[in-house]
């Protein structure tokens, strides 16, 4: 799996977007983009994936770069509720009990009022 | 709708003594994953059951075991613990058919080992 490079930390003020960025100049054609997110303490959250197209849903957008080296996931309007640790996965989904996510160092965002 | 449930919620143990962990999934997932996150420390994968069968293995110790039963739901064993397998144990499980289906996590078991 490719590896990625996320900022140590970042903060955001209420009710503003939130743009987190991820790296991952080694990732190979079949890889996804995963976000997940883990609010102090608890499980992991999914938050949205991607193969190469923007992709939005209720919680966020993703956006990944034509050469598919980096993306950014954007929290349109941050609550105090999203800080939260956030990790961008990149991996090679497979079915039957091979789709494992490997953590590395995510981001911190701190969202304040 | 219905989440992953994991029990007990929290664990108090002594040293060398052993604990068990249960892990019941999102109904008609058929995968289930352990993670491991000590204190500080981002998730580590410990081991995966897909149909009841271990599927994929990461930096689990010897001295823990698991198994997937007939109705999905996981345990993991733990024996001889120690002061440093005090953590927080997260399940996770995906259903079946699609290859890049998301993960859905539980609120975690915090063992701590004294």
């Amino acid at each position: 799996d490719a590896k990625t490079t996320q900022p140590t930390s970042m903060d955001c003020a209420e009710g503003r977007a939130a743009n987190l960025p991820c790296n991952h100049s080694t990732i190979s054609g079949n890889e996804y983009v995963y976000w997940y997110r883990q609010i102090h303490s608890q499980g992991p959250q999914y938050i949205i994936h991607g193969l190469k197209n923007n992709e939005t849903n209720e919680m966020a957008s993703l956006i990944i770069t034509e050469d598919r080296k980096s993306s950014t996931l954007i929290l349109p309007h941050a609550t105090l509720r999203d800080t939260a640790v956030y990790y961008c996965i990149v991996r090679v989904p497979f079915s039957g009990g091979y789709n494992k996510l490997i953590f590395g160092a995510g981001t911190r965002l701190a969202v304040h009022p | 709708a219905a989440g992953v449930i994991q029990s007990p919620r929290h664990l108090i143990k002594e040293k060398r003594e052993t604990a068990t962990l249960k892990c019941y999934p999102i109904p008609r997932h058929d995968t289930v994953y352990w993670y491991q996150q000590g204190p500080g420390q981002d998730p580590q994968f410990l081991i995966s059951f897909y149909e009841k069968m271990q599927s994929d293995k990461g930096s689990i110790p010897d001295r823990f075991s698991a198994q997937q039963f007939s109705d999905y739901h996981s345990e993991l064993n733990m024996s001889s613990l120690e002061l440093g397998d005090s953590a927080l144990y997260f399940c996770a499980s995906s259903p079946p058919g699609q290859s890049n289906e998301k993960l859905f996590f539980g609120s975690g078991t915090q063992l701590s080992v004294l």
